[in-house]
């Protein structure tokens, strides 16, 4: 089965600097992962997503993510934050291999932007 | 192409009542999700159906029920509503083949008393 972790349930950052937020996963079989935001009082948008392939990935709104399979890990960055940032977002994955129909979300980081 | 709808987007109940939520998509995807979202805990799912005609119980299906009444539609059904389902509710949608990103409706929010 697979799992996702998010470390940091809140990360506020100052508008311009870097945005990072942490996802670690497990998995037994090559995953899929996707990255989604959700603005305030909306439904969740993806923002970017990895098969296969190249393991940098290039998102939406400047958004990019790298898959490292030796650290099971697929952050989220973001070089300049800008106040239109705030959100939450949400990490998953999903195991096509093992047939798998369900998409597996973490738990969730809130991002502040601080002007 | 309004991808996918949910309606209603704020319901209040009281202990006991019950109610359908109706979700719809018209980008002709073959598999529909129910998902509730409470705070730090993301996103969990209730239900879902593969295909039109099939439906699968998902992380947390107890206190509901579901339709698919054709591909594009798929409802979520409290028949007693408790306090402990006061939750956002999303729906998604995605093409099955060889897509496995989601779309998500814009929620509703329940309130049960």
């Amino acid at each position: 089965a697979q799992s996702v972790t998010q470390l940091g349930s809140h990360v506020s950052v100052s508008e311009g600097a870097l945005v990072l937020l942490r996802c670690n996963y497990s998995s037994s079989v090559p995953p899929y992962l996707f990255w989604y935001v959700q603005y305030p009082n909306q439904g969740l948008q993806l923002l970017l997503k990895y098969t296969t392939g190249a393991t940098l990935v290039k998102g939406i709104n400047g958004f990019e993510a790298e898959f490292k399979k030796s650290e099971t890990s697929f952050h989220l960055t973001k070089p300049s934050a800008h106040m239109s940032d705030a959100a939450e977002y949400f990490c998953a994955v999903i195991a096509p291999l093992q047939g798998a129909q369900k998409l597996v979300f973490g738990q969730g980081t809130r991002l502040t932007i601080n002007p | 192409n309004a991808g996918v709808t949910q309606t209603p987007k704020f319901q209040v109940l009281k202990t006991g009542q019950s109610m359908t939520l109706q979700c719809a998509q018209d980008m002709n995807h073959n598999s529909m999700y129910w998902y509730r979202q409470d705070p730090g805990m993301g996103l969990r799912l209730i239900y879902y159906s593969a295909s039109e005609g099939t439906t699968d119980k998902g992380e947390v299906p107890n206190g509901y029920n579901v339709s698919r009444l054709n591909k594009r539609e798929f409802s979520l059904r409290l028949e007693s509503a408790a306090p402990s389902q006061t939750s956002v509710y999303f729906c998604a949608s995605r093409r099955q083949i060889w897509s496995y990103e989601q779309y998500f409706g814009p929620g509703t929010r329940l309130t049960v008393t």
